[in-house]
């Protein structure tokens, strides 16, 4: 079983719509979630991230984690095309400053 | 600052060839670090370095070379080049210290070993 566990899709949706992005995890050691967003042929970039339990808003995303269910999801409000990405979850492991990464999830956002 | 800067951003290989992928950051990271990312595979780690003349292993290493001279710069050496190893690869920066662990990525360089 992989540490992180990642539903690759492809997730595709009619502009407007709410998107779910979801990732499990294994190692109860994790303290921070983060949400990496990859546009087509480039590199993936921090979206935002949270520590430990608990909801963190930043405009029309929402990250949550849920430490008990071992359970972490993105929530993208009023999607847009421009939301056209793959969504990677990321949990850094220890204190060697490596990520253990999930496979990604394809967006697609149809006007 | 350009950020984490990779060149080529294309190549293409016969079985057999060596070649430098070249990776250079300007924002002082002491961590550096080497992915390959395939179809159905995601991001996986190729080698890492914490600073200037150390560097180790990730989880597929095989078949490639690192060195860390300096701070900004962080070469990746493909030995003998193999069809396997046409991938997208992706070279990535970060502070040593401080949480969480942001890494910035450079724009990759796609290669193809025929």
């Amino acid at each position: 079983q992989k540490e992180v566990e990642q539903d690759p899709g492809p997730l595709s949706v009619p502009e407007g719509a709410i998107v779910s992005l979801n990732c499990t995890y294994s190692n109860s050691a994790f303290q921070y979630f983060m949400w990496y967003r990859q546009y087509s042929r480039k590199g993936p970039e921090l979206l935002m991230y949270t520590y430990s339990s608990g909801n963190k808003e930043d405009g029309r995303f929402t990250a949550q984690v849920d430490k008990s269910s071992k359970y972490i999801s993105l929530f993208i409000r009023d999607s847009q095309p421009s939301d056209s990405a793959t969504y990677l979850c990321a949990m850094p492991a220890g204190n060697n400053r490596k990520l253990i990464w999930g496979l990604g999830t394809s967006l697609a956002v149809n006007p | 600052n350009a950020g984490v800067t990779q060149t080529p951003k294309f190549q293409v290989l016969k079985t057999g060839q060596s070649m430098t992928l070249q990776c250079a950051q300007d924002m002082n990271h002491e961590y550096m670090s080497w992915y390959r990312q395939d179809p159905g595979m995601g991001l996986r780690l190729i080698h890492y370095s914490v600073g200037a003349g150390i560097t180790d292993q990730g989880e597929v290493p095989n078949g490639y070379n690192v060195s860390r001279s300096t701070t900004e710069d962080f070469p990746l050496r493909l030995l003998s080049a193999a069809p396997s190893q046409t991938s997208v690869y992706f070279c990535a920066s970060s502070y040593s210290q401080g949480a969480p662990n942001e890494q910035f990525f450079g724009p990759g360089t796609r290669l193809t070993v025929l």
